[in-house]
């Protein structure tokens, strides 16, 4: 079974601080997503990425930024975090081959921004 | 690409049969049905996916009206375990080539009584 993992599961920082949420997939999947989710709005797409070095635009990209390293390692980074920046952090990935297209979710980062 | 509404929340008693159903009206020749669910502290999880007619799984059902505007996922024999929050999302893969953009909405929390 896929295995996505994250770290950290939770943090907090200060407004204007920088931080770095880190994700790995163990299952050679090329696409990697970073979400996040908030109360009223479900998960909604930050960036992705199709390959190593390969970065691409969400739905709500401002205020955040992402490094795909290799193809097991996805980062999403908040250079000058924001109190709307506080939510919770999913990264997936899906390898999709013939008709499934699934993605596998990881246990998610809890993120607040004071 | 197509909207989907769903009803905000049911409750079943463990042992039944729950059904919950998801309307797409404007969904287009190519989009696919998928249904996921998210238990509280865990990231989503694949549930089923289908294009028409009726498909099935180790964990459930899912039976897609002739029109394709509606669907209905059928969890049989309900446990404390399946309470969650149930998504089900339209995508359209033959656009978006390899990339599996899914688009969550509010979903349909399933409470489960003992």
């Amino acid at each position: 079974e896929a295995a996505v993992t994250q770290s950290p599961r939770n943090k907090v920082t200060v407004t204007g601080g920088n931080v770095t949420l880190s994700c790995r997939q163990t299952n050679s999947h090329n696409y990697m997503y970073w979400y996040r989710q908030d109360t009223g709005h479900g998960l909604r797409l930050i960036h992705y990425s199709y390959g190593a070095g390969n970065l691409q635009i969400g739905d709500v990209p401002d205020g955040y930024k992402a490094t795909r390293t290799t193809q097991e390692d996805f980062f999403l980074l908040l250079e000058l975090a924001s109190p709307s920046q506080t939510s919770l952090y999913f990264c997936a990935s899906s390898d999709p081959t013939g008709d499934s297209y699934e993605q596998y979710f990881g246990p998610g980062t809890r993120l607040t921004v004071l | 690409l197509a909207k989907t509404t769903q009803p905000p929340s049911m409750e079943a008693y463990e042992g039944q049969e729950v059904n919950v159903s998801c309307s797409h009206t404007n969904i287009a020749t190519s989009e696919y049905i998928y249904w996921y669910r998210q238990v509280p502290h865990q990231g989503p999880q694949f549930i089923i996916q289908g294009y028409k007619d009726y498909v099935v799984n180790e964990v459930a059902s899912l039976f897609i009206s002739a029109d394709r505007k509606l669907s209905t996922l059928s969890l049989p024999w309900v446990s404390l375990r399946d309470a969650a929050v149930y998504y089900c999302i339209v995508t359209d893969i033959l656009l978006s080539g390899s990339f599996n953009k899914l688009t969550f909405g509010a979903g349909t929390r399933l409470a489960v009584c003992p």
